[in-house]
């Protein structure tokens, strides 16, 4: 089944206690993406990547960090949490060939 | 002003009817136009993308293209208690890499 996988779906942890997001993809999509969803705010982009080792920023990078190291792989790493970034995350995939994003179950961040 | 907008709703329709929902964006240059449905701490579900002016139709969903008059509209036949949800306009607004914009959603609710 293709599909984006997203672990964990819940995390509640404290300021400062660095955490890994992990995303991934079986569609063989060079695209991937992190989003960020707050209410009232919508979705907004926070890294993007175009490929292996292709990473940039999207519109909300700060205190982020991304990698690209696999093609189906695209953790987000926060190296310092703090409460502003409790917030609900997606990744999203797509192939260049077509510019549909398929996005994962999202993850439930909740920082303390 | 906002680069995707939609009206917050909630819009509120009778099981049967037409429910109508519309996005206006600010990119003249814009390529392809989304519609993603999102149930209550769900991801976001592609329901229908549309790249051309005119209509668009797929079951009970029609998508509507103006790009003269920036805007694109969501059209749902039929509607049904299952369809509430808020309803996302995603925008792609640069050729050559693919950047989603999103509007921060209507909220549909099908009354039985």
């Amino acid at each position: 089944e293709a599909q984006v996988t997203q672990n964990p779906r819940y995390l509640i942890t404290v300021t400062g206690k660095k955490l890994t997001v992990t995303c991934s993809q079986n569609m063989n999509h060079e695209y991937m993406s992190w989003y960020r969803q707050d209410p009232g705010l919508g979705l907004r982009q926070i890294y993007y990547s175009m490929n292996v080792e292709v990473t940039d920023k999207g519109d909300v990078p700060e205190g982020y960090k991304v990698s690209r190291k696999e093609k189906r792989n695209f953790p987000l790493i926060l190296e310092s949490p703090s409460p502003n970034q409790t917030s609900l995350y997606f990744c999203a995939s797509s192939s260049i060939a077509t510019d549909t994003q398929y996005f994962g179950p999202g993850t439930r961040l909740t920082v303390l | 002003q906002k680069e995707v907008e939609q009206n917050s709703g909630p819009l509120s329709v009778p099981e049967g009817a037409i429910a109508s929902l519309n996005c206006t964006y600010s990119d003249r240059g814009s390529q392809s136009f989304f519609w993603y449905r999102q149930y209550s701490g769900k991801s976001p579900e592609l329901i229908m993308f549309i790249y051309s002016n005119g209509d668009k139709e797929d079951g009970r969903f029609t998508a509507q293209l103006n790009k003269a008059s920036q805007y694109v509209s969501l059209l749902i036949r039929d509607s049904q208690p299952s369809d509430s949800a808020t309803y996302l306009c995603a925008v792609n607004m640069r050729t050559g890499f693919q950047k989603l914009v999103f509007g921060t959603g209507t909220r549909l609710l099908v009354s039985p």
